[in-house]
């Protein structure tokens, strides 16, 4: 079992959608949890950093982390073509980040 | 530009050879992450230093693979005896590790490896 679990989509919804993507974890350990956006054939870009359990709002996007299931979200409000690429989860304890295998969205006009 | 800075953005190496990569961290950031990604999955752990120090490396990680980062600014990652299996992405990543740990870390754009 991977210690970080994400569905891998493809994910596909029409402009303006609310997106919901999600990931659970095995490892009680992990106190950090990302959310990074990569475009293709790009790094990783850090969207959302969340320490403790409950939402943290930044413009359109929201995480969410319950520690009591293990389990993680991010929310995108009225999402745009622009928001068309592959979504990663992340954990880590104190040194190295766990990341699940990422969804792939696909917001068309 | 003050981001992580990887180098070259591509590689094209026939199988046997060996190949090398640098990664250039954010400036003050004492930790240093390696990372390799193939197509649909996410980044998978391979190493990681804090300045100088390698504190750890991965267990899937092959003795073909060495990485260093003298000094604690640069890193370099080789791969010996290039395998067609190596193809892949490969990120560095970096952070700043304090008493209050904060990992945030800042991925550079990658090297691409194709091995023929």
């Amino acid at each position: 079992q991977k210690e970080v679990e994400q569905d891998p989509g493809p994910l596909s919804v029409p402009e303006g959608a609310i997106v919901s993507l999600n990931c659970t974890y095995s490892n009680s350990a992990f106190q950090y949890f990302m959310w990074y956006r990569q475009y293709s054939r790009k790094g990783p870009e850090l969207l959302m950093y969340t320490y403790s359990s409950g939402n943290k709002e930044d413009g359109r996007f929201t995480a969410q982390v319950d520690k009591s299931s293990k389990y993680i979200s991010l929310f995108i409000r009225d999402s745009q073509p622009s928001d068309s690429a592959t979504y990663l989860c992340a954990a880590a304890n104190t040194d190295k980040l766990i990341f699940g295998t990422g969804t792939r969205l696909q917001v068309f006009p | 530009d003050t981001g992580v800075s990887q180098d070259p953005r591509h590689k094209i190496t026939k199988r046997g050879q060996n190949v090398t990569f640098r990664c250039d961290p954010i400036s003050e950031h004492n930790r240093l992450y390696w990372y390799r990604q193939t197509l649909g999955q996410g980044p998978e752990f391979l190493t990681y230093f804090q300045n100088e120090a390698q504190l750890e490396k991965s267990r899937l990680l092959s003795d073909r693979f060495s990485a260093e980062r003298p000094k604690g600014s640069f890193s370099t990652l080789e791969i010996q005896r290039t395998e067609q299996g190596d193809s892949a992405m490969y990120l560095c990543a970096s952070s700043f590790s304090g008493s209050s740990t904060n990992e945030k870390l800042f991925f550079g754009s990658g090297t691409q490896l194709s091995v023929l």
